[in-house]
C-alpha cells in the first residue's frame, strides 16, 4: 500500500527566507507526486506535481519541487516566502496516471513571521 | 480554473438526524467525484469515489449504508451523512475531475459538520 510521510508538523519562517518542506512516500512502483496547499474557507489547491520526466518540477506560486527515487522523497522548495504563503502542505501520491484516489500525508503547517 | 462548490460549508445536527452535502462542479463536468474526510490536524482520508450514474466505491472501513453517496449528475455528488452521531462530527471535503488521463482533482472548499 502507499503511504506518505510529512516530517514537520510545524514550521516557521520569517519572510523573505527560503523554505523546504519534506516529504517521503512509500510505493512499490513508479509513484505520481503533488503537493496542495489548503487555506482557510479555500479548497486544496494544486501547487505542482510529477509523473515522469525532469525530476526537478516548476509549480505556482513560486514553488518547485524535486523528485529523488533514491531517497524516495518529494520535497517542496521556495526561494523566498511571502506571508501569504501561510498555510497548511499536503504532500500527495496517486497510484496511476489518472490521479485516483490520493493518499495524503499529514500535513506541514507553516506559519511566517515578521 | 475549474471551481468546485459545496453546499453547507458548515452545518450543526443533533445526534441521530440526517445531513446531506452537496458537491457541484461550477464549470466543468466531473466524470468522477471523491469524497474525503479530515480529523483536526490530521490527513484527508478519501471515503469513497463516485462516479455519474452508478454506485459509488467505498474504501476499506468505511460504512456506506452511513455515508450514502450519489453522483446523480456529472455536475452533482451528494453524501448524506445518516443517523449522524458526535463521532461523525469532521470537515468533509469532495473533489472532481475530468476522468481523462493525468487530470487533476479540483477540490471543494469543505463542510464542517458539528454533530451534537
Amino acid at each position: 500500500a502507499q503511504s506518505v510521510t510529512q516530517p514537520d508538523i510545524h514550521i516557521t519562517v520569517s519572510e523573505g527566507a527560503s523554505l523546504e518542506l519534506r516529504c517521503n512516500y512509500s510505493y512499490g512502483a513508479t509513484p505520481y507526486l503533488f503537493w496542495y496547499v489548503q487555506s482557510p474557507g479555500q479548497g486544496l489547491q494544486l501547487l505542482l506535481k510529477y509523473f515522469s520526466g525532469d525530476t526537478l518540477v516548476q509549480g505556482i506560486k513560486g514553488f518547485e519541487a524535486e523528485f529523488k527515487r533514491s531517497q524516495s522523497s518529494f520535497n517542496l522548495r521556495k526561494p523566498s516566502v511571502h506571508w501569504s504563503d501561510a498555510a497548511e502542505y499536503f504532500c500527495a501520491v496517486a497510484p496511476s496516471f489518472r490521479n485516483e484516489k490520493l493518499t495524503f500525508g499529514t500535513g506541514t503547517r507553516l506559519t511566517i513571521i515578521p | 480554473g475549474a471551481v468546485v462548490s459545496q453546499h453547507p460549508s458548515r452545518v450543526i445536527c443533533k445526534s441521530g438526524t440526517s445531513v446531506k452535502i452537496e458537491c457541484r462542479s461550477l464549470d466543468f463536468q466531473a466524470t468522477t467525484m471523491f469524497w474525503y474526510r479530515q480529523f483536526p490536524k490530521k490527513s484527508l482520508m478519501l471515503m469513497a469515489t463516485s462516479n455519474e450514474g452508478s454506485k459509488a466505491t467505498y474504501e476499506q472501513g468505511v460504512e456506506k449504508d452511513k455515508f450514502l453517496i450519489n453522483h446523480a449528475s456529472l455536475t452533482l455528488s451528494t453524501l448524506t451523512v445518516t443517523s449522524a452521531h458526535p463521532e461523525d462530527s469532521s470537515f468533509y471535503i469532495c473533489s472532481a475531475n475530468l476522468g481523462l488521463a493525468g487530470e487533476t482533482q479540483y477540490f471543494g472548499p469543505g463542510t464542517r459538520l458539528l454533530v451534537l
